[in-house]
């Protein structure tokens, strides 16, 4: 089974409207971390936001939130107000353990559009 | 903050040869750094783990004698390809974890294009 799931290839959305990415994720490890990434096209990997299983709060971070619904193994990130610049490949990944020195598993990501 | 970089960053090569991609942790010690592959329009997919000082451990299914890695310091660690062939065509990326860092930090080098003909 796949342990992140992205289910949405595409997602296109108006300039200054919200987006919402759609992640679930499978674990038996009770300790974990769930990020976001923002590749464009240059292909750099941009850390977005991060969750740790433990976190009570959902995660912010400027115009990035991600709605952390643990009983139902879900991780979205919501983009606020988008942008042109925001166009780009978003993946979902989930690290198991709390060490930053543990592996990263990717979800196949979903290619955002923002239109003017 | 901290900053990983690679080298090179694009590389064409001819089939048969071997190339080496180096990962280099420019401003903080990694114990451990991470291989990723990324095909066209996909996912990362990761390698193998490279630990300072010891083997890396790789991923089932990739070939450790074809994809060779060296972690000889607390700051690099090197991706060899050895006799590449067009198939070995891919985006390759490295990450690196902080020692002591924040759980969740974990830095990405920018990238290696190669191209195998």
């Amino acid at each position: 089974a796949q342990k992140i799931t992205q289910t949405q290839p595409g997602m296109f959305v108006q300039e200054k409207e919200a987006v919402t990415l759609d992640c679930t994720y499978d674990t038996s490890d009770p300790s974990y971390g769930l990020f976001w990434y923002k590749q464009p096209s240059s292909g750099e990997m941009i850390f977005l936001i991060y969750q740790g299983s433990y976190d009570q709060q959902n995660a912010t971070e400027g115009r990035y939130s991600l709605n952390f619904q643990k009983a139902r193994k879900s991780a979205n990130l919501v983009i606020s107000a988008s942008q042109l610049g925001d166009s780009a490949m978003y993946f979902c990944a989930m690290r198991e353990g709390v060490s930053s020195n543990y592996k990263l598993t990717f979800g196949k990501g979903t290619l955002l559009t923002v239109n003017p | 903050g901290a900053v990983v970089s690679q080298h090179p960053s694009r590389v064409i090569c001819k089939s048969g040869t071997s190339v080496k991609i180096e990962c280099r942790s420019l401003d903080f010690q990694a114990t451990t750094m991470f291989w990723y592959r990324q095909f066209p329009k996909q996912s990362l997919m990761l390698m193998a783990t490279s630990n300072e000082g010891s083997k890396a451990t790789y991923e089932q299914g990739v070939e450790k004698d074809k994809f060779l890695i060296n972690h000889a310091s607390l700051t690099l660690s090197t991706l060899t390809v050895t006799s590449a062939h067009p198939e070995d065509s891919s985006f390759y990326i490295c990450s690196a974890g902080l020692i002591g860092g924040s759980p969740y930090e974990q830095y990405f080098g920018p990238g290696t294009r190669l191209t195998v003909t």
